[in-house]
């Protein structure tokens, strides 16, 4: 099966501007997480989907960042305007089962560099 | 709240050496415990995973076994490669109004020839 596409892979831009990263995640997965994952640490979650209704954005700083996933498919994930504490690779996942133990599968990954 | 603790890397190992990365965890419930590697330049991946108290997950050589009493989910492998350099996250699973997944800061491991 198609794994989870993610594109940009690399961006590059200046503080203050916008950007934006888009997610297709694996055909029928209904959650879909976007996480944040700064050099040297571990991914942390910003705002997760299932099917097309938000669940969990307590993380995401909503006066920079949004969100959306149309269709309960594909999702996009903005910032505007970007800081430099932005750079970052920005993960996207999916995964099949609400409730179960069930894994996450990523994509590669969009790097981001603010400058 | 629910978090992972990671034993701080790099850990740099021989080929064929022993490995061992520790994590523990704090939770309640019953929560499902993950390792996951990447590998330079990829996204994560799954290597292994345990869903209860007691279980071994076990993959490409890698195991952990879910220790409730001890709160811990360490990662070992009998004899590394080259090819097992990466960095290792541990990651904590539950549900709650929706299932979350959260991960530990990752150890990366160097395996010299």
């Amino acid at each position: 099966e198609a794994g989870v596409a993610q594109s940009p892979r690399y961006k590059i831009i200046e503080k203050r501007q916008s950007v934006a990263f888009w997610c297709n995640p694996i055909s029928g997965h209904a959650t879909l997480y976007w996480y944040q994952q700064i050099l040297g640490q571990g991914p942390k979650l910003l705002i997760q989907f299932q099917n097309n209704g938000v669940v969990d954005d307590s993380q995401l700083p909503k006066d920079r960042f949004s969100a959306e996933r149309l269709k309960g498919v594909d999702s996009t994930l903005k910032i505007q305007p970007a800081k430099l504490e932005d750079s970052a690779v920005y993960l996207c996942a999916s995964s099949s089962i609400q409730g179960a133990h069930t894994e996450a599968f990523f994509g590669q990954g969009t790097r981001l560099t603010v400058v | 709240g629910n978090s992972v603790t990671q034993m701080e890397g790099p850990v740099t190992l021989s080929e064929e050496a022993f490995l061992t990365i520790n994590c523990t965890y704090t939770a309640t419930g019953y929560p499902s415990l993950f390792w996951y590697v990447q590998y330079p330049g990829e996204g994560l991946q799954l290597l292994l995973k345990a869903t209860k108290a007691d279980d071994k997950g076990s993959n490409k050589g890698f195991e952990a076994t879910y220790r409730k009493e001890t709160t811990s989910f360490h990662l070992e492998k009998g004899s590394v490669q080259v090819s097992d350099s990466a960095v290792y996250f541990c990651a904590l699973g539950w549900m709650d109004s929706s299932y979350k997944l959260i991960f530990g800061s990752g150890t990366r491991l160097l395996v010299r020839p």
